[in-house]
């Protein structure tokens, strides 16, 4: 069954460094997300992407987040400056169209430790 | 703002208990309800509801959604420790365009299966 993979699976990195998480969504899906997860709270939202540009962004995703799809399999989250409080579980996930979110299709997530 | 509250926070029970975990849910343009399953890392996929009064059964879980009064309710019957986990309920809004929000969690629900 496809599934949505990311890597690396746990990076560590220091404060101010920038990092970029890479995920390859299933093959023939469409729209593409961006979570994460503070240890101990809740999933959030980070953003969407559909058609080769940003669809939805929450207020967490500010301007030192950064999403692309370079080469068409490819869909990275770059953080510029990592800050101790960008710790956390950051998960991908994706659809074949929206409103299609049956299924296994959050990636198994990239755990970011900022010390 | 979109927001979503389940009740409890946390459960504790005995095996073979019946539990029922709550989700109630403020949102613009629903599409859709869901429920997730969340043990060590990614959020798994349980149930996708859209439509009220129609229950959704997998074996011993199973789910229902009331869209006018805005919930929903997870049951697990005759619970086995293997079901201890983190219960998440989320919603999907829409944007009037049609576009590609992103999924609105709760914060879960801590269920633990004592043998």
């Amino acid at each position: 069954e496809p599934e949505v993979t990311q890597t690396p699976s746990h990076q560590v990195t220091q404060m101010g460094q920038e990092v970029i998480l890479r995920c390859v969504p299933i093959s023939n899906h469409l729209y593409f997300y961006w979570y994460r997860q503070i240890l101990g709270q809740k999933v959030e939202f980070l953003v969407s992407f559909y058609n080769n540009e940003i669809s939805e962004k929450s207020e967490i995703f500010d301007d030192q987040f950064s999403v692309e799809r370079p080469d068409g399999s490819n869909f990275t989250l770059k953080i510029r400056s990592t800050k101790l409080e960008d710790s956390a579980m950051y998960f991908c996930a994706s659809v074949p169209e929206v409103g299609a979110w049956a299924g296994q299709y959050f990636g198994p997530g990239t755990r970011l430790t900022v010390t | 703002e979109d927001k979503v509250v389940q009740s409890p926070l946390s459960l504790v029970v005995h095996e073979g208990d019946t539990v029922t975990l709550n989700c109630s849910y403020e949102v613009t343009n629903f599409r859709s309800l869901l429920w997730y399953k969340q043990e060590k890392k990614a959020p798994t996929f349980l149930f996708m509801l859209t439509s009220s009064g129609i229950e959704k059964k997998s074996g011993r879980l199973s789910s229902i959604l009331d869209k006018k009064e805005l919930f929903s309710i997870l049951n697990i019957t005759a619970t086995q420790t293997g079901d201890s986990a983190v219960y998440l309920c989320a919603v999907e809004g829409g944007q009037a365009g049609g576009g590609a929000d992103g999924l609105t969690f709760g914060k879960g629900t801590h269920l633990i299966i004592q043998p």
